[in-house]
């Protein structure tokens, strides 16, 4: 596609709801990551495949986030057992290998609110 | 770990006015990236710098890469209502094969009309 696809583009989860928040990258798009921003910050790491490799997890907060990339490229972020600490936007990402002069581009991310 | 601090966190300018915001970063950097996120949007991809003491221009915008790879500016003269947003810049350490980007701290840009 053109772009970055995410969806849902807002969810509101009851806390103890699992979530799964969708990310269709750009076709031929060789990285994806997923980054965390509450309100008022910065984008904070979260993931980053390359192809169906993830080939770092350091900034996923618990073992209640999970995410995948089975065949390269579509990915899914998974939340179990919501908190009302996750309630952020969730925004992932794709790049060209090697992100050359083009960085990132980000989709327009989901909205996670957890009540 | 790797920490990017930008400054200041909020700035507020009359339409016509220059602005420029500071970024440094805890560790040395292989490259650093700026963009820039409209209110309510998602960051958008302006430059990357990549050499030592680089400077990069695009139009009203410049953008410094420090000697040292250690720091950063961007300056924009006679702000303009568009550039309204919040400017985060991101830099990449040198590990071999990771493509992850620590996103600063953000400075916040109002114009005043």
């Amino acid at each position: 596609g053109a772009g970055v696809s995410q969806s849902p583009r807002y969810k509101v989860a009851k806390r103890g709801q699992d979530v799964a928040l969708r990310c269709d990258p750009i076709s031929g798009h060789v990285s994806l990551f997923w980054y965390q921003q509450a309100l008022g910050q910065g984008p904070e790491f979260l993931t980053y495949f390359q192809n169906e490799a993830q080939l770092d997890k350091s900034g996923l907060p618990s073992d209640r986030f999970f995410a995948e990339r089975p065949e390269g490229s579509v990915s899914t972020l998974k939340i179990q057992r919501t908190q009302q600490e996750d309630s952020a936007v969730y925004l992932c990402a794709s790049s060209l290998l090697g992100q050359g002069a083009t960085g990132y581009t980000f989709g327009s991310g989901t909205r996670l609110t957890v009540v | 770990g790797q920490q990017v601090m930008q400054i200041p966190q909020y700035q507020h300018v009359q339409e016509g006015e220059d602005f420029t915001t500071y970024c440094n970063s805890s560790t040395t950097l292989s490259n650093i990236q700026w963009y820039k996120q409209r209110p309510g949007g998602h960051p958008v991809f302006l430059i990357q710098l990549v050499k030592s003491g680089e400077v990069k221009k695009q139009k009203r915008l410049t953008f410094q890469f420090g000697e040292a790879k250690k720091n950063s500016s961007l300056h924009i003269t006679a702000t303009q209502t568009t550039d309204v947003g919040t400017y985060f810049c991101a830099g990449r350490r040198g590990n071999f094969g990771n493509e992850k980007l620590t996103f600063g701290t953000g400075t916040r840009l109002t114009i005043i009309p």
